[in-house]
């Protein structure tokens, strides 16, 4: 069965660094989303992208996050200048169709010392 | 945002039926209602999503209301492998799916 892969599954980061979190989606998919989640609380959406460009943002994804999809397989979360509050795990996921199911990857545990 | 509301917690016994209630009021006429699951250290798993009949599949049923207004997850025989957190959600704006808090379900051997 196709799914969405994500590396690394756990990276420690000084803080101030710059981050890069990589996503595999599930080959045939349109659709693309970033979601992380702090530990004990709930998922929350980052942004979406569809046709090479983000379609929706939230308020947390400020001018020190951006994505990519830089070579028509990957799909990158960067977080330009880390903080502490950036610690989370980061949830890539695909969908084929505009009201389809997403797929979701693992998750990327990032850790800002 | 779109906004769900679910209980926060629900307990069953093994191999019992569950079912799951979620409220969502906000839904525009041509949203999906969508439920997903999370286990234990893991990302978000798809359970089941529907528009307006009722759904079925082999991991789950989806009841909707005549208004769309409210659904109903079914497990139809919870296993212990089903303790998870189960959301529904659905779309608030064109690309984006936001999770509320979630129902946490708790299945007794």
């Amino acid at each position: 069965e196709p799914e969405v892969t994500q590396t690394p599954s756990h990276q420690v980061t000084q803080m101030g660094q710059e981050v890069i979190l990589r996503c595999v989606p599930i080959s045939n998919h349109l659709y693309f989303y970033w979601y992380r989640q702090i530990l004990g609380q709930k998922v929350e959406f980052l942004v979406s992208f569809y046709n090479n460009e983000i379609s929706e943002k939230s308020e947390i994804f400020d001018d020190q996050f951006s994505v990519e999809r830089p070579d028509g397989s990957n799909f990158t979360l960067k977080i330009r200048s880390t903080k502490l509050e950036d610690s989370a795990m980061y949830f890539c996921a695909s969908s084929g169709g505009f009201a389809g199911e997403l797929f979701f990857g693992e998750g990327s545990r990032l850790t800002v010392l | 945002d779109a906004k769900t509301t679910q209980p926060n917690s629900m307990e069953s016994n093994e191999e019992e039926p569950v079912h799951l209630p979620c409220n969502h009021s906000t839904i525009s006429g041509t949203d999906y209602i969508h439920w997903y699951r999370q286990l234990p250290s893991q990302g978000p798993e798809y359970v089941i999503h529907g528009l307006t009949s009722n759904v079925n599949n082999r991991m789950a049923s989806l009841a909707i209301a005549e208004d769309r207004k409210s659904s109903t997850l079914i497990l139809h025989r919870a296993t212990l492998r089903d303790a998870a957190v189960y959301y529904c959600i659905h779309k608030s704006g064109t690309y984006k799916y936001i999770f509320g808090t979630g129902t946490r379900l708790k299945v007794l051997a």
